[in-house]
């Protein structure tokens, strides 16, 4: 079946690391997604790393991606207090995506 | 690039009467547009799968009948909600990608209110 999880809160300081957590079900993902959504607006798209990666960095963002254990997860360095919003994996499954419930993460000074 | 808008973004509307929702890619050609629902606090549930030029593919548990889905051109998809109840005040939030890509860009979302 597909489901696809994460925690659902995450506090931070600013200027320290934040990590986010997603695990998914379905082994068939081509790609795997994160997205970041901010108060009353749609998705912004981050990133996103295709199956038969383990890693992508782009800036302050790096994925890493374990499919053996179906585990994403999104490491955003020098944490600011502007990245505060909800974040959603979402991993593709050919035709639709699948998205995780959210993870909200709240950055303090 | 990769810009989806949509219009209106925020509605308020009284129950029975039905609301259209514009969703339209401004600077790529979408083959596909997807509709989604969001709940307060909740992820985004896929209602809908729209190709251009062909009839939508509802998932599981959505109304064809109250969710009407027209993606006329490759640059814009519809959603009515017809006949309009409280339970359908949510979040609307569409998406479009081009042929051959699997990634999705969405739009602003609308804000649908049914008193």
């Amino acid at each position: 079946g597909e489901d696809v999880e994460q925690s659902l809160f995450l506090s931070v300081r600013e200027g320290d690391s934040s990590v986010i957590n997603c695990t998914y079900t379905d082994s068939s993902s081509t790609y795997l997604y994160w997205y970041k959504q901010e108060p009353g607006a749609g998705l912004q798209l981050l990133t996103y790393i295709f199956s038969n990666m383990d890693m992508k960095q782009d800036q302050r963002l790096t994925v890493l991606l374990n499919k053996k254990d179906k585990h994403l997860s999104l490491r955003i360095a020098d944490t600011q207090t502007g990245d505060s919003a909800i974040y959603f994996c979402a991993e593709s499954i050919p035709d639709k995506l699948i998205f995780g419930t959210g993870t909200r993460l709240q950055v303090f000074p | 690039g990769a810009v989806v808008s949509q219009h209106p973004s925020r509605v308020i509307c009284k129950s029975g009467t039905s609301v259209k929702i514009e969703c339209r890619s401004l600077d790529f050609q979408a083959t596909t547009m997807f509709w989604y629902r969001q709940f307060p606090k909740q992820s985004l549930m896929l209602m809908a799968t729209s190709n251009e030029g062909s009839k939508a593919t509802y998932e599981q548990g959505v109304e064809k009948d109250k969710f009407l889905i027209n993606h006329a051109s490759l640059t814009l998809s519809t959603l009515t909600v017809t006949s309009a109840h409280p339970e359908d005040s949510s979040f609307y939030i569409c998406s479009a990608r081009v042929a051959g890509d699997f990634t999705q860009y969405f739009g602003p979302g609308t804000r649908l209110t049914v008193l």
